[in-house]
This record gives C-alpha cells, sequence and structure tokens, in this order.
C-alpha cells in the first residue's frame, strides 16, 4: 500500500530558530515529490517539486532534501518567520500501473512564536 | 499571470439540499482542472478532473458530480447535500497533468452541512 508519512505531527519553535520537518514514503515506483505549505483556511502554495534523480532544492529560506534509496524527504526552514506558521504537506507522485496518482501526506503544523 | 478564483469561502447547507462550487481561472487556455476534498485529519482527496470541456474524470464514487461549460470555468455540485460532505473544498489546475508538474490552489470552501 502506498503511503506517505510526515513527522512530527505537530511543531513550536521560537522565531528565528530553524527547524526539518521530515517525510518518509514507501511509494514505488515514484515519479517526483513535492512540499507544499498550507497556511491555515487557505489553499496549498507549492514549495519545492524534485524527481527522484534530485537530493536537494531550495526555495528561498526552505530547503528540500531526498534520499530515493531511503525514501525519506526533509524540508528544512531557515530562520523562521512568524509567517511560515502553517502546515507544511509532503506530496508523493506515484507510478499506478499506466497511471500516475498524487499521495497527499496529512501534514506536520508548524506554529512559530515570537 | 494566472489566477484561479473560488467562491464562496464559507457555506453552510442543511442536509437535502442543492450545492454549486464555481471555480474559474484567468490568463491560460486549456488548464487542466481539479476538485479536491480535505477533512479534517485527512490528507487531500483528489474527487474530480477535466482536461477539456465537458471532459471530467470522477475519482471517487459519491454524491457529487462536477462539470466544465468552459474551457476555464469548473463546478462542484450535488443535487442533495449529505452530513459527510461536509468538508474543505479546494478547486486546482495545472498545465501539465497534476502528476508532472505543481498545481495552483485556490482559496478553498469550507462547506459545513448541517
Amino acid at each position: 500500500k502506498n503511503q506517505v508519512e510526515q513527522s512530527p505531527q505537530s511543531l513550536i519553535i521560537l522565531e528565528g530558530k530553524n527547524c526539518t520537518l521530515q517525510c518518509n514514503y514507501t511509494v514505488s515506483p515514484f515519479s517526483n515529490l513535492r512540499w507544499y505549505k498550507q497556511d491555515t483556511g487557505r489553499g496549498p502554495v507549492s514549495l519545492t517539486i524534485m524527481t527522484f534523480s534530485e537530493n536537494t532544492k531550495s526555495n528561498g529560506r526552505y530547503t528540500a532534501t531526498l534520499d530515493a534509496d531511503t525514501k525519506q524527504s526533509s524540508l528544512h526552514i531557515t530562520a523562521s518567520q512568524l509567517s511560515d506558521s502553517a502546515s507544511y504537506i509532503c506530496v508523493v507522485s506515484a507510478f499506478a500501473g499506466n497511471n500516475r496518482k498524487l499521495i497527499w501526506g496529512l501534514g506536520t503544523s508548524l506554529a512559530v512564536n515570537p | 499571470s494566472q489566477t484561479i478564483h473560488q467562491w464562496p469561502a464559507t457555506l453552510v447547507q442543511p442536509v437535502g439540499s442543492p450545492l454549486s462550487l464555481e471555480c474559474t481561472v484567468e490568463g491560460t487556455s486549456n488548464p487542466n482542472l481539479y476538485w479536491y476534498r480535505q477533512a479534517a485529519g485527512r490528507g487531500l482527496q483528489l474527487l474530480f478532473y477535466s482536461v477539456g470541456i465537458g471532459q471530467i474524470s470522477s475519482e471517487v464514487p459519491q454524491n457529487l458530480s462536477a462539470s466544465r461549460p468552459q474551457d476555464r470555468q469548473f463546478i462542484l455540485s450535488s443535487k442533495k447535500l449529505l452530513l459527510s460532505d461536509s468538508g474543505f473544498y479546494l478547486c486546482a489546475w495545472s498545465v501539465h497533468p497534476l502528476e508532472d508538474t505543481e498545481a495552483f490552489f485556490g482559496q478553498g470552501t469550507r462547506l459545513t452541512v448541517v
């Protein structure tokens, strides 16, 4: 069964600190992996999208890493800001027969406190 | 630039009443369009997708239907709402199939069926 599991479920950090969110997946074979940021009550916004051949990708203070061998990805946030408070969702695009489908994680809820 | 509009933002409807949620995309032609539902504690669930006018594919059997009367308009409907239809509904679009590229989401509609 294809699964995308994220940890921790929730996280509280102080403004200015760094943090790392984890995503483990059992999807195989795998096409790409993306991270989305979703503010409360809003639609998700794409942060990064990586193919299996990429092992790191940055978008400002956000850096995603991918280890296709261990099927793990992480999202590192540097110098956190209050506006980083949101849910961060890991999504894996999986091959299913002749088709592909997106498998969404449940997200990590991040709260950045002043 | 491309924008996606989704309305209403919130909706409270009694059980058995009809539903119509509308989504429009500006600044692009022939987009792939999607309706997702996000229930509390669950990942995003793809409900419908459309690759062109009048072309609708359903991912899960349910009480809902979708239509695409115009190239950049996608409508989610129900004839009789159930309590289980409550949730956060998101419209999204992409240039290429969603599994290959990033998707752009609307702001969502919070539907509460009472």
